[in-house]
């Protein structure tokens, strides 16, 4: 078990452009997650899913992001149309169906750092 | 609105001591309160987790307090060792509900 992967580790784009996220959870999580963490804050929860479905999006998930996750494994996240206020770490976490800090226990992945020109 | 609150943003303690990180939280539905541990370029990573029908929670050098009336918690490490260095978050969630709601983080110095 290699744990949560995420690719690309960093990314550098200029204002307008579009950028995908891609992360791998742990094999027999159904569960993934991602967040979105800036300077001196923590991580901020963006939206999840229970295997393909997308079950909850936060109000910070503008028209400009979308996520998926086809056939419940790997997920990607895009931002369209880049702004400077995207510059930020996303984080991805999986995990399988339960509680927090039991089964349900998030696992995190060390996140794709982005930073828009 | 910041539901969960870590008002030390940093912390020093000499090698040995123990290290007291506390957090606050505003949020009465919140059921479920969980410390990350975060080293630079790394995700955060799971350290101890408590309910709230519980008070207490120990693993190994890590032991978490709840009270609930004061809606506080605490984390106590003892004996802090210089591999403790790291930024420790506050986390908490409402039963139903997975997602987390994260504290601004406190970073730990421990001094050898």
């Amino acid at each position: 078990d290699t744990g949560v992967s995420q690719d690309p580790r960093h990314k550098i784009t200029k204002r307008g452009q579009n950028v995908t996220f891609r992360c791998d959870p742990i094999s027999e999580h159904n569960r993934l997650y991602w967040y979105r963490q800036t300077l001196g804050q923590g991580p901020e929860f963006l939206t999840y899913f229970q295997n393909e479905a997308q079950l909850e999006k936060s109000r910070l998930l503008s028209d400009r992001f979308s996520a998926e996750r086809p056939k419940g494994s790997f997920s990607t996240l895009e931002i369209q149309r880049t702004e400077q206020g995207d510059s930020a770490m996303y984080l991805c976490a999986s995990s399988k169906v339960g509680r927090q800090g039991a089964d349900g226990t998030q696992y995190f992945g060390p996140g794709t750092r982005l930073l828009v020109l | 609105d910041q539901q969960v609150k870590q008002n030390s943003p940093s912390l020093s303690v000499q090698e040995g001591r123990i290290s007291i990180l506390n957090c606050d939280y505003t949020n009465s539905m919140f059921d479920y309160f969980l410390w990350y541990k975060k080293y630079p370029a790394e995700g955060p990573t799971f350290l101890i987790s408590i309910s709230s029908i519980k008070d207490k929670n120990e693993d190994g050098r890590f032991t978490v307090f709840l009270n609930k009336s004061a809606k506080h918690l605490s984390l106590h490490i003892v004996p802090s060792q210089p591999g403790d260095s790291a930024v420790y978050f506050c986390a908490a969630s409402v039963f139903g509900n997975e997602k987390l709601t994260f504290g601004t983080g406190t970073r730990l110095t421990i001094i050898p």
